[in-house]
């Protein structure tokens, strides 16, 4: 069972560029979380997702930011027009329906680094 | 809102030396409490957990305590070894009803032989 995939690793982009970022949870996974790590901070949350619905988006920041989980493909989190301050590391996770009754054990891909030019 | 402080790092010890990451917590209700250990270039791997008061999580030889009475959750290790080097994040998830982790800002721990 492959783990939560995402991609690209690294992503280089120019101010006011678009940055998409791709992630696919495990199997089974039907529940997808962002979260956004600055340099020497810890994870803070962004937005929470089920297939094809946007259940909590509080961390999201209200312009340029969007995230959707279709019910075919990855989740996409885009970010238009970007900035240096959006340069960060962002990581997704995943977690079946089961262990959240079980008290939310969330399983994390290696993230995608996002360096803004 | 709920929040989680963690001792700041980085922390360098010597192989076979004693660990104690400190973490304490805010929350309304009963949360659930969770050490994540992030290894360089890699996400983050739940390393142990506890859902309850009194509630013991163990892993690896690593273990925490969820303690109500001073809403701590200190995670220690007997002897740590070169391998154990690595960022270790204090997390909660709370009762709200939303299913998000709300994180520590991570200590960074240096292992030497």
């Amino acid at each position: 069972n492959a783990g939560v995939m995402q991609n690209p690793r690294h992503l280089v982009r120019r101010r006011g560029q678009e940055a998409r970022l791709r992630c696919s949870p495990m199997k089974g996974h039907s529940h997808v979380y962002w979260y956004r790590q600055l340099p020497e901070e810890g994870l803070k949350f962004m937005v929470y997702l089920q297939k094809e619905n946007i259940i909590d988006e509080s961390g999201m920041p209200k312009e340029r930011f969007s995230a959707e989980f279709p019910k075919e493909g990855p989740s996409i989190l885009r970010i238009q027009q970007v900035v240096r301050g959006d340069s960060a590391a962002y990581f997704c996770a995943s977690s079946p329906l089961g262990e959240l009754i079980a008290k939310n054990i969330q399983y994390f891909g290696a993230g995608t680094r996002l360096s803004v030019l | 809102g709920d929040s989680v402080t963690q001792m700041e790092g980085p922390v360098t010890l010597s192989e076979e030396a004693f660990l104690t990451i400190n973490c304490t917590y805010t929350a309304t209700g009963y949360p659930s409490l969770f050490w994540y250990v992030q290894y360089p270039g890699e996400g983050l791997q739940l390393l142990l957990k506890a859902t309850k008061a009194d509630d013991k999580g163990s892993n690896k030889g690593f273990e925490a305590t969820y303690r109500k009475e001073t809403t701590s959750f200190h995670l220690e290790k007997g002897s740590v070894q070169v391998s154990d080097s690595a960022v270790y994040f204090c997390a909660l998830s709370g009762q709200g009803g939303s299913e998000k982790l709300v994180f520590g800002k991570g200590t960074k721990l240096t292992v030497n032989p």
